[in-house]
């Protein structure tokens, strides 16, 4: 089964702790992206990768990094330097930017 | 002023009724895309369309270039179909803009 997985699904982390998100996609895609939901607004772009090796920041990349070491993979650290990191985190995919994005299952983080 | 406005914010509809969800963008597009969410987070593609309309059972997108303004409809609702459902376009870049999405419930 083609797919994207994000682990953990929940996650809880103290305050000034980094934390790594996974995402992993066996769909073949070059073009992989991280997003972040907050209640009551729409999804918000962190990073994007359109190739290995390479990534971009997106709107809110500040406190985030990311690595694209691996076609399949693209993870996501959450550093202490995010000031409000506690959201709904979504990873998605795409053959290119002309395509459709399928998304993965997400990872709530609280941290506390 | 958001980019991409839809509305309803919320809708309740009972069982059979048909349903409609308007999407209204400012900026010059590539292409637009619906999406549903369910209320565990999963997002699902529905549609992604540059022009005209595209069905898919019983969901129907449309999309007016002219009027940036598009309208996702689905007929003969059922409580399956509760989820928030999300407009999204992209401009000529990598990235999408999303709206704040549809909230819909479907009562029996």
């Amino acid at each position: 089964d083609g797919g994207i997985t994000q682990s953990p699904k929940y996650l809880f982390r103290k305050e000034g702790q980094n934390v790594t998100l996974s995402c992993e996609q066996n769909l073949n895609h070059d073009a992989m992206y991280w997003y972040r939901q907050d209640p009551g607004q729409g999804l918000r772009l962190i990073y994007y990768s359109q190739i290995v090796n390479d990534f971009q920041k997106g709107d809110i990349a500040e406190g985030y990094s990311v690595s694209r070491e691996k076609k399949e993979s693209f993870p996501l650290t959450v550093t202490s330097a995010q000031k409000n990191p506690t959201a709904f985190y979504l990873c998605a995919s795409s053959r290119d930017r002309f395509y459709e994005q399928y998304f993965g299952p997400g990872t709530r983080l609280t941290v506390t | 002023k958001n980019e991409v406005e839809q509305s309803p914010q919320n809708l309740t509809a009972q069982e059979g009724e048909f349903i409609t969800i308007n999407c209204s963008y400012s900026v010059g597009i590539s292409a637009l895309h619906w999406l549903q969410q369910h209320p565990g987070g999963g997002i699902v593609s529905l549609f992604m369309l540059s022009s005209g309309k595209k069905k898919h059972g019983r969901l129907i997108a449309t999309i007016n270039i002219q009027e940036k303004h598009s309208s996702l409809h689905i007929t003969a609702s059922h409580p399956r179909d509760s989820a928030v459902y999300i407009c999204a376009v992209s401009e000529d870049t990598d990235k999408l803009i999303f709206g704040t999405g549809t909230r819909l419930q479907v009562f029996p």
